[in-house]
């Protein structure tokens, strides 16, 4: 069981605007930790889409954002393509672990 | 350009041994702090252990304290996860990392994963 809580599965059809959303805690999120976002293509290893809350490496399309309010973070993909169907990764530190970065439970993005 | 290149992986029976190794390439080892993820057939991702960059501090998980050993060799730009005791749930794609450790740490590179089976 995850500290930081995601939707299992979300969907879309292409072109379409989907947003993930991470859900954690005051010890995570809430006590103003950065979030970051990983990708996971199939049977690939993860990659990280955006880091310090709302920050694209070079490479990644802009039509993936995100933002962080309170103890919960999002990501949105607009203009979903097929090539976005993956799974999605939050993570954040968490002070309650003894000095340790959490992932969230995941979200698997399936293009309709 | 960075890469991370892990081995090591197989199968090996319950309460058995197996060392993984990361060979680093691409930027310098010794300025990063360095981390072992793993994935399970079917979930999600799991933070196992990091450690810095002069191995002064290094953190684990729960689930493999006391039966895993981190460790590097800033000399051969290379990381390694010592694991023991090991039980039929440690059954996982295990996965090298670049950890940027900082204001906001996060994973900059991933390795493409050693698979390690743990079965009778």
């Amino acid at each position: 069981q995850s500290v930081l809580t995601q939707p299992p599965s979300v969907s879309g059809a292409p072109g379409q605007r989907v947003t993930i959303s991470c859900t954690g805690s005051s010890s995570n999120i809430g006590a103003g930790y950065d979030v970051h976002w990983y990708q996971q293509l199939p049977g690939t290893a993860p990659k990280v889409l955006i880091y310090g809350n709302s920050n694209r490496p070079s490479g990644v399309p802009d039509r993936f954002s995100a933002s962080k309010s309170g103890t919960s973070a999002s990501l949105a993909i607009t203009g979903l393509q097929a090539e976005d169907e993956a799974d999605y990764y939050c993570q954040s530190y968490d002070s309650s672990l003894s000095g340790s970065s959490v992932f969230g439970s995941g979200t698997k993005v399936t293009v309709l | 350009q960075v890469q991370l290149v892990e081995s090591g992986g197989g199968l090996v029976k319950p309460g058995g041994s197996l060392r993984l190794s990361c060979a680093a390439s691409g930027f310098t080892f010794s300025d990063y702090y360095m981390s072992w993820i793993r994935q399970a057939p079917g979930k999600g991702l799991e933070w196992l252990s990091y450690i810095s960059t002069s191995s002064r501090f290094i953190y684990y998980a729960d689930s493999v304290e006391g039966r895993f050993t981190i460790s590097r060799d800033n000399a051969k730009n290379s990381l390694y996860l010592q694991m023991n005791s090991l039980r039929a749930e440690d059954t996982a794609v295990y996965y090298c990392a670049k950890y940027y450790y900082g204001s906001g740490s996060y994973i900059d590179y991933w390795g493409q994963g050693t698979l390690v089976t743990v079965s009778s």
